[in-house]
């Protein structure tokens, strides 16, 4: 079945260092990915999305570019702030009939430092 | 906008109790409902997801049970609360069409004891 592989956490940085958050999935079709956050308490949020290769998904400084050829949707930042401090899932999704059924990874936890 | 309601946050019940958890979703009709677990140090598992009024999908055997009695309510229930029911328990919606993302929840915290 369809499946998604992140890099285990937890990710601790210095601000305004640099960040890769590894993310690479099996599927069977052209899925949909997603990278979610979850802040201390809360449910997730989404970050980013990309619907086909080569799309790139970006919001609030973070990126992610989708690559078929390498099955991997890695997520990064140029400079993260401390206020970045969550919990990462990456997901995919081979919704075709509206309904999305979304496989997510473990999740990486970052934790930013001042 | 649409929102979406979970509650409650937090609840501690001893093994062997009923449980229900109630989601709402406003601000949108013929949404898409799921119910998530995320166990400690664990991803995410999809339990139900509900296309519709009184459809429901379980996508794992298990102790609990879902249903949609009104287009935009989902209510997980169990009849007798295991210790491994414990977790933290994410309701979601989705718009029908292809690739919309889900909007989560704040999650409810079960402690089973």
């Amino acid at each position: 079945g369809d499946s998604v592989t992140q890099m285990e956490g937890p990710v601790t940085l210095s601000e305004e260092a640099f960040l890769t958050i590894n993310c690479t999935y099996t599927a069977t079709g052209y899925p949909s990915l997603f990278w979610y956050v979850q802040y201390p308490g809360e449910g997730l949020q989404l970050l980013l999305k990309a619907t086909k290769a080569d799309d790139k998904g970006s919001n609030k400084g973070f990126e992610a570019t989708y690559r078929k050829e390498t099955t991997s949707f890695h997520l990064e930042k140029g400079s993260v702030q401390v206020s970045d401090s969550a919990v990462y899932f990456c997901a995919l999704s081979e919704g075709q009939t509206g309904f999305q059924k979304l496989v997510f990874g473990t999740g990486t936890r970052l934790l930013v430092s001042p | 906008s649409q929102t979406i309601h979970q509650w409650p946050a937090t609840l501690v019940q001893p093994v062997g109790s009923p449980l229900s958890l109630e989601c709402t979703v406003e601000g949108t009709s013929n949404p898409n409902l799921y119910w998530y677990r995320q166990a400690a140090g664990r991803g995410l598992q999809l339990l139900f997801y509900s296309v519709g009024i009184g459809q429901i999908s379980s996508e794992v055997p298990q102790n609990l049970s879902a249903s949609r009695p009104q287009d935009r309510q989902f209510i997980l229930s169990s009849k007798k609360l295991l210790l491994s029911d414990s977790g933290f328990y994410l309701c979601a919606w989705s718009a029908g069409q292809p690739n919309s993302p889900l909007h989560f929840g704040n999650g409810t915290r079960l402690t089973v004891t």
